[in-house]
């Protein structure tokens, strides 16, 4: 069964440090979207892309954020300087089409900042 | 307004109990309510979903109530088992009008004891 996998598994970075965490999505998926969960609380939504472009970001996604599908399987989350309070599980996640269907969330990648 | 309220936080209930988790929600142009279920060190996936346009959906023992009037909407888990043990998480969406962000509840701890 088709899955979105996420690379790498568990980051550690120091404060201030570029981190690019990365995710495969489902092949034939056209919707993109990275949330976070920081430990013990709810998960958040963070960004959609659709068609190269930002479709909508939430206020956690400043400018210290970015996203990027460089080719026609990765799409990644660059964070350019990263704090203390980055620290969570990013889930990526896929969705094949508009207005409706399921979205399928990747395992994870767990960032620790120090 | 873009909340969803979910309660308990935590359940514990009897191997072939019912276990129901709560959740609510404010803003109107809701219209997808999935819920998720989470496994330690795993993604979100989806257990069952519903649209307003239903007042329940059942698929094998989960089902889902949804009350329009109330924008309540909860999870039933008929003949819980162990391996039902995980954090649920309900969510919405808006979808018909094309903000398809998922805004997650504070998830529910479930524990089915032998």
């Amino acid at each position: 069964e088709p899955e979105v996998t996420q690379t790498p598994s568990h980051q550690v970075t120091q404060m201030g440090q570029e981190v690019i965490l990365r995710c495969v999505p489902i092949s034939n998926h056209l919707y993109f979207y990275w949330y976070r969960q920081i430990l013990g609380q709810k998960v958040e939504f963070l960004v959609s892309f659709y068609n190269n472009e930002i479709s909508e970001k939430s206020e956690i996604f400043d400018d210290q954020f970015s996203v990027e599908r460089p080719d026609g399987s990765n799409f990644t989350l660059k964070i350019r300087s990263t704090k203390l309070e980055d620290s969570a599980m990013y889930f990526c996640a896929s969705r094949v089409v508009a207005g409706g269907g399921e979205q399928f969330f990747g395992p994870g990648t767990r960032l620790t900042v120090l | 307004q873009q909340q969803v309220k979910q309660s308990p936080q935590s359940l514990i209930v009897q191997k072939g109990g019912i276990s129901i988790i709560n959740c609510a929600y404010e803003n109107t142009a809701f219209d997808y309510f999935p819920w998720y279920q989470q496994f330690p060190g795993k993604g979100p996936a989806l257990l069952i979903a519903i649209r307003p346009d239903v007042s329940e959906k059942k698929e094998g023992r989960f089902t889902i109530s949804f009350n329009k009037s109330a924008k309540q909407f909860s999870l039933h888990i008929m003949d819980s088992q162990p391996g039902d043990s995980a954090t649920y998480f309900c969510a919405a969406s808006a979808w018909k009008f094309g903000n398809e962000k998922l805004t997650f509840g504070t998830g529910t701890r479930l524990t089915i004891i032998p």
